[in-house]
């Protein structure tokens, strides 16, 4: 079954350091994108690709970094500079950048330790 | 900047008793509306899509409509395996992204 898959589903982080949370699809989509989750708020969108080696900064982009290597990976680094970064992450893909609708994997969780 | 708002923020529904969940917007020249099921620790999943006022989309229980400044999600005569939170989320103009809404959680008892 085509999908979207994220891991881990929970992660916790010890201050002063970086955590890589993964994501994969096999939809052979070309856009993938991150969002954060939390309590009380919409979805926001953290950064995005439109194809490989290419991504772009969201709207709160400040403390995180992504790669693009393969059409079907887009890892997610929540850095040491991101200082409120417990949240439910969730990553996303379309046909196109634009194309709706985004087909969303089942999130990771992150906390701090 | 375009604005989503959601109401109400949480709805409890006895098994049966229909109601409505609205999104109203606020976007210069919308591209598309989506309303989102999500259930917890789990991603979103993808209902419905509406494109201009007056269009109407129906799956099973829900029944998504569109007016020019808002949506509604009817869900008729629940049953508890509806429970969930529901987003709904605007795509206007130029703009490839996504305008999200807080969302509505629906809980259905037996």
């Amino acid at each position: 079954d085509g999908g979207i898959t994220q891991s881990p589903k929970y992660l916790f982080r010890k201050e002063g350091q970086n955590v890589t949370l993964s994501c994969e699809q096999n939809l052979n989509h070309d856009a993938m994108y991150w969002y954060r989750q939390d309590p009380g708020q919409g979805l926001r969108l953290i950064y995005y690709s439109q194809i490989v080696n290419d991504f772009q900064k969201g709207d709160i982009a400040e403390g995180y970094s992504v790669s693009r290597e393969k059409k079907e990976s887009f890892p997610l680094t929540v850095t040491s500079a991101q200082k409120n970064p417990t949240a439910f992450y969730l990553c996303a893909s379309s046909i196109r950048i634009g194309n709706q609708p985004q087909h969303f994997g089942d999130g990771t969780r992150l906390s701090i330790l | 900047e375009d604005q989503v708002t959601q109401s109400p923020e949480a709805l409890r529904l006895q098994e049966g008793e229909s109601s409505s969940l609205n999104c109203s917007y606020t976007v210069s020249g919308l591209r598309g509306l989506f309303w989102y099921r999500q259930d917890p620790g789990k991603g979103p999943e993808f209902l419905f899509t509406l494109y201009s006022a007056g269009e109407e989309k129906e799956k099973e229980r829900l029944k998504a409509t569109l007016t020019k400044k808002e949506s509604f999600l009817h869900i008729t005569a629940p049953k508890p395996e509806d429970s969930a939170t529901y987003l709904c989320a605007v795509q206007a103009g130029n703009d490839y992204k996504l305008s999200f809404g807080a969302g509505t959680t629906v809980t259905v008892r037996a």
